[in-house]
């Protein structure tokens, strides 16, 4: 267990449709980033928070946004869905922005549009 | 165009063969650690090396960082069939807050 939580586990929507992804980072980390694992495209970088501040960005789409609340938990926001938006969401977490940036991630978010 | 190249993409070895698995850039990082993800699960880190000629051993699990801090190996002896999974290597270089993953090595042990 890695200490970040995420919910919903499973996720059936329909085309069009909007979405929020829920992330609590380990206890003490600053730093919430969201990835995106699907079959054909691995495990791509969409965004990262610190401390309620958008850090670094990914190749997120614009129809995606994410947000960071004081409690330091993170949002990730998918609207007007695709099919290709089908995938694994992660989310990880990282104590501080220094040198070896390792990352802890959670059981992810299976997000599947019809 | 992936930053981290794995190699090689998929691996079969029978349960007590030794295996070798290999990430290479032609960028510099400051850090690099190896994940190992299950299907369907989150990736777990393994181990994090951030000086170049670094190796780290975790049980039959060696982890060798590259002089020029642009690859890295992973290698397991003689491999359990726990040890099947999707290996990532992933990488920071300096001033980059985001991790870069290769595209993965899947390993099978068959008992």
């Amino acid at each position: 267990d890695s200490g970040v939580t995420q919910t919903p586990k499973h996720l059936i929507t329909a085309t069009g449709q909007r979405v929020t992804l829920r992330c609590s980072p380990r206890s003490g980390d600053l730093s919430v980033y969201w990835y995106q694992q699907s079959l054909d495209q691995g495990l791509q970088f969409l965004i990262q928070y610190y401390n309620g501040e958008e850090r670094a960005k990914g190749n997120i789409l614009e129809r995606f946004s994410a947000q960071q609340f004081p409690d330091l938990h993170s949002e990730l926001n998918l609207s007007s869905l695709e099919l290709g938006d089908s995938a694994l969401y992660f989310c990880a977490s990282s104590g501080t922005s220094g040198r070896t940036n390792e990352q802890f991630f959670g059981p992810g978010t299976r997000l599947t549009v019809l | 165009t992936q930053l981290l190249e794995q190699s090689p993409q998929f691996l079969s070895i029978q349960e007590g063969e030794n295996l070798t698995v290999y990430c290479n850039s032609s960028s510099v990082f400051s850090s690099l650690q190896w994940y190992r993800q299950e299907p369907g699960e989150g990736p777990v880190l393994l181990v994090t090396v951030v000086t170049g000629g670094e190796v780290k051993k975790l049980k039959r699990l060696t982890f060798q960082f590259g002089d020029a801090r642009k690859d890295s190996s992973l290698h397991i002896t003689a491999a359990q069939t726990g040890d099947t999974g999707l290996y990532l290597c992933a990488g920071s270089r300096s001033n980059d807050y985001k991790l870069s993953f290769g595209a993965g090595t899947t390993v099978t042990v068959r008992a």
